[in-house]
């Protein structure tokens, strides 16, 4: 039973223009929200975060939108650049601190 | 500053076969974490340590032992190596394992079980 959805594994962009990246949960009960970066060869670095009190979150070309009543997580990056082609991780926690995953979207933003 | 330091980056075993992956962490952080990656899988939580002298299973536990060495080091071990182990495997420290889950990761372990 996935309780954390990414269900576009992939996304394709032109550089300038937005990306949105999409992710979906189960249990009401998480409370704070992050996305993750990875590069090939690298380990995840961590991007942003929200929380659940809030709906929003904004840190230079990337904000966070969460809408707890859809539980959807939302990622946008504006303007996109070619540096930012990558696979991203939402990751979400609770009461029990530890992480859940998602399976990740790749996105690839072109010249 | 290193931040999260893994080794070996890879390994190729027989089934059957052991090993341990080293973790340690120069940030003085209290909580590390084990995690694979598996295509089309995301990274699951294998084994967590909250604090030094303490460890708990995560969701993909079976095959594998761990051992918080002390604050900075956290190894995972395969006892006997299977092919369905064949994975890249992260390693992870946080401040602490309440509040915000940020997550600092090693570069990863890449693992082959032939």
């Amino acid at each position: 039973d996935q309780q954390v959805k990414q269900n576009s594994p992939s996304l394709s962009v032109q550089e300038g223009r937005i990306s949105i990246l999409n992710c979906d949960y189960t249990n009401s009960m998480f409370d704070y929200f992050l996305w993750y970066k990875k590069y090939p060869a690298e380990g995840p670095t961590f991007l942003i975060s929200i929380s659940s009190i809030k709906d929003k979150n904004e840190d230079g070309r990337f904000t966070v939108f969460l809408n707890k009543s859809a539980k959807h997580l939302s990622l946008h990056i504006v303007p996109s650049q070619p540096g930012d082609s990558a696979v991203y991780f939402c990751a979400l926690t609770g009461a029990n601190s530890k992480l859940t995953f998602g399976k990740g979207i790749t996105l690839s933003v072109r010249p | 500053n290193a931040g999260v330091t893994q080794t070996p980056k890879f390994q190729v075993l027989k089934t059957g076969q052991s090993m341990t992956l080293q973790c340690a962490q120069d940030m003085n952080h209290n909580s590390m974490y084990w995690y694979r990656q598996d295509p089309g899988m995301g990274l699951r939580l294998i084994y967590y340590s909250a604090s030094e002298g303490t460890t708990d299973k995560g969701e993909v536990p079976n095959g594998y032992n761990v051992s918080r060495l002390n604050k900075r080091e956290f190894s995972l071990r395969l006892e006997s190596a299977a092919p369905s182990q064949t994975s890249v495997y992260f390693c992870a420290s946080s401040v602490s394992g309440k509040g915000t889950g940020e997550l600092f990761f090693g570069e990863g372990s890449r693992l082959t079980v032939l």
